[in-house]
């Protein structure tokens, strides 16, 4: 059982270029989360989505799409990449009420140049 | 907005002390609320959950509606504690909307 998958573990971009991070469950989860962490910084929400097809903005949404074709897959797209978004990214899932545990990825590590 | 708050960002104790790490949600309803641990190199994974008023590694949460509170507490830490925690916050109307705090670093020295 994998569990949630990140994709790259690491990447360098330079400003202005585009890229997905791509975010995967085996577990038939219906929630899925995108998180960024920023150095000495807690978790902060940037998508969420309830089920395939529902994308909901968190707190940090800006500079950021998300897609939610299927109930695997909650890839993360930055259009325009900008040294702010330099952070490490975290994809999370959980089942939903009443079992919302959220289960994490490894993490994304992004440098924007 | 819901907020969670946690207003240390490193807690220090030796090995065998008591152990709480604080953590205060803003919200006027009844948001089901979590303690999440990163050990070194490891993933984010669930501590503990106050609907299940259970007890995880000698750590217990109590939350305390009166003060918005939701402490964690250990009567004696050991160094394997050592990890980053963060409690976060999930509200009913929103079951999708999961906050976190900023986290505290826990160092429990020998």
């Amino acid at each position: 059982n994998a569990g949630v998958t990140q994709t790259p573990k690491f990447r360098i971009l330079k400003i202005g270029q585009s890229m997905t991070l791509q975010c995967t469950q085996d577990m038939n989860h219906n929630y899925m989360y995108w998180y960024r962490q920023d150095p000495g910084m807690g978790l902060k929400l940037i998508y969420y989505s309830v089920g395939a097809g529902i994308t909901d903005k968190g707190e940090v949404p800006n500079g950021y799409n998300v897609s939610r074709s299927t109930t695997e897959d909650f890839p993360l797209r930055l259009e325009l990449a900008a040294p702010s978004q330099t952070s490490v990214y975290f994809c999370a899932s959980s089942f939903g009420h009443p079992n919302t545990e959220a289960f994490f990825g490894q993490g994304t590590r992004l440098t924007v140049v | 907005a819901q907020r969670v708050t946690q207003p240390e960002k490193l807690l220090s104790v030796f090995k065998g002390a008591p152990v709480e790490l604080k953590c205060n949600y803003s919200y006027s309803g009844s948001p089901e609320l979590f303690w999440y641990v990163q050990y070194s190199r490891q993933r984010l994974q669930l501590l503990l959950r106050h609907i299940s008023r259970e007890s995880i590694k000698g750590f217990t949460a109590d939350l305390n509606k009166g003060e918005t509170s939701f402490h964690l507490k250990k009567p004696f830490a050991q160094e394997e504690d050592s990890a980053m925690y963060y409690c976060a916050s999930l509200y009913g109307g929103s079951q999708g909307n999961l906050i976190f705090g900023k986290g505290t670093k826990l160092s429990v020295k020998p």
